[in-house]
């Protein structure tokens, strides 16, 4: 059964940098059959895409948030990853990562999500 | 930017009833949107992939039609366990977007 789980820090300080990492069980973060992503949700309001990898590195990002995005993939791992950089309040969220289906679409593994607050 | 609107906001509906949500694109994203349902403190669940087709595991009350700009969530006989809130979402390799949210409540 595949499993992603997020980790990384609770808090974050307003101006740092967001780092967040999503480890892939029971299935290779590899395949071709697959895109990898984030998702976020701020307390109470709905859902919003930050971005996709492929495993070769290929990435695709929100607009909105792409001058402060990084995302990378570590395949010996299994696991990928999001920086999201000159954060602010409203950076505070639960973020999610997910399996996303290549050929027909549709996210249809997720973590359980983590919750990030920037305060000082 | 493709936008996704979906309506109602919120739904009051029994169980029992059939239930439709409906989604709007700002453009025509052919047939590439899916249907998510996320209870209170849960990742979102696929429902719908490609606007019609049903994932594995979830039950046959749940359907969804359309193509272009215009898409239709229904669950043809609602059941306690589906009050919830619902999302559609486009996709494409470059970009995704997810509508609002419908919320349906007893």
């Amino acid at each position: 059964q595949l499993q992603l789980q997020e980790s990384g820090p609770g808090l974050v300080k307003p101006s740092e940098t967001l780092s967040l990492t999503c480890t892939v069980s029971g299935g290779s973060i590899s395949s071709t059959s697959y895109y990898w992503g984030w998702i976020r949700q701020p307390p109470g309001k709905g859902l919003e895409w930050i971005g996709t990898i492929f495993y070769n590195g290929d990435t695709y990002y929100n607009p909105s948030l792409k001058s402060r995005v990084t995302m990378s993939v570590d395949t010996s791992k299994n696991q990928f990853s999001l920086k999201l950089s000159s954060v602010t309040a409203a950076d505070t969220a639960v973020y999610y990562c997910a399996r996303q289906k290549v050929t027909v679409g549709g996210d249809d593994y997720w973590g359980q999500g983590t919750l990030v607050i920037v305060s000082s | 930017d493709i936008q996704m609107t979906q309506s109602p906001s919120t739904l009051s509906a029994s169980v029992g009833d059939r239930v439709t949500i409906t989604c709007r694109a700002s453009q025509t994203i052919s047939y590439w949107l899916a249907w998510y349902q996320q209870k209170p403190g849960k990742a979102p669940k696929l429902l719908i992939y490609k606007a019609s087709s049903l994932e594995s595991g979830v039950p046959s009350r749940f359907s969804g039609s359309g193509s272009g700009t215009e898409f239709t969530l229904t669950i043809s006989s609602l059941q306690p366990d589906d009050f919830a809130t619902y999302y559609c979402q486009q996709y494409n390799v470059y970009s995704r977007t997810f509508g609002q949210g419908t919320r349906v409540e007893i």
